[in-house]
């Protein structure tokens, strides 16, 4: 089955602890994006690669980390979480054409 | 500023009326628009999308207007049924974004049909 997939599912952490959420897709796509779903903001982007070892920031990158080191797979680094990254994350990925799969999510709560 | 916008957080139905979901957009380079559904505890999924080029598409009950003009589109569902209750986000994507082809996306609609 073509998906996106995210883990954890449920984080709740304290502030400055690292943390990793990763993000994995089956379906050979070469774009790869993650998003945080914020009440009354709909979705905004962090980071987006367009290929392997190819990364760049989408429109909220700040204290946040990516890393593209295979296709398959696009890991979110939070280095030290505070409290206002407390959110609903989202991994996504497509071809270069415009549908675009998303992950189940991430609801990630930080003390 | 947020370039979409969906002034209605939420939208309440009843049940085989039509749902009509709105969304605004502010920049002119936007030309093409799609519009995902989201159950809770899920991830967003595709719905439906158009082309600046058209004013319209269809694709079962779902149809989607564009009106270029006054930088707004719609989202038609007819006849609403329950499980269409859900979030509904619309999102748009600039020309000039080129391959990497950005997504912009709107705050989204809770859309409720009551049986």
């Amino acid at each position: 089955e073509a998906q996106v997939t995210q883990n954890p599912r449920y984080l709740i952490t304290v502030t400055g602890k690292k943390l990793t959420v990763t993000c994995s897709q089956n379906m050979n796509h070469e774009y790869m994006s993650w998003y945080r779903q914020d009440p009354g903001l709909g979705l905004r982007q962090i980071y987006y690669s367009m290929n392997v070892e190819v990364t760049d920031k989408g429109d909220v990158p700040e204290g946040y980390k990516v890393s593209r080191k295979e296709k398959r797979n696009f890991p979110l680094i939070l280095e030290s979480p505070s409290p206002n990254q407390t959110s609903l994350y989202f991994c996504a990925s497509r071809q270069l054409d415009n549908e675009q799969f998303f992950g189940p999510g991430t609801r990630l709560t930080v003390l | 500023d947020q370039q979409v916008k969906q002034n209605s957080p939420s939208l309440s139905v009843q049940e085989g009326r039509i749902s009509i979901l709105n969304c605004d957009y502010t920049n002119s380079m936007f030309d093409y628009f799609l519009w995902y559904k989201k159950y809770p505890a899920e991830g967003p999924t595709f719905l439906i999308s158009i082309s600046s080029i058209k004013d319209k598409n269809e694709d079962g009950r779902f149809t989607v207007f564009l009106n270029k003009s006054a930088k707004h589109l719609s989202l038609h569902i007819v006849p609403s049924q329950p499980g269409d209750s859900a979030v509904y986000f619309c999102a748009a994507i600039p020309l000039s974004s080129g391959s990497a082809r950005q997504l912009t996306f709107g705050s989204g609609t809770q859309l409720t049909v009551l049986p």
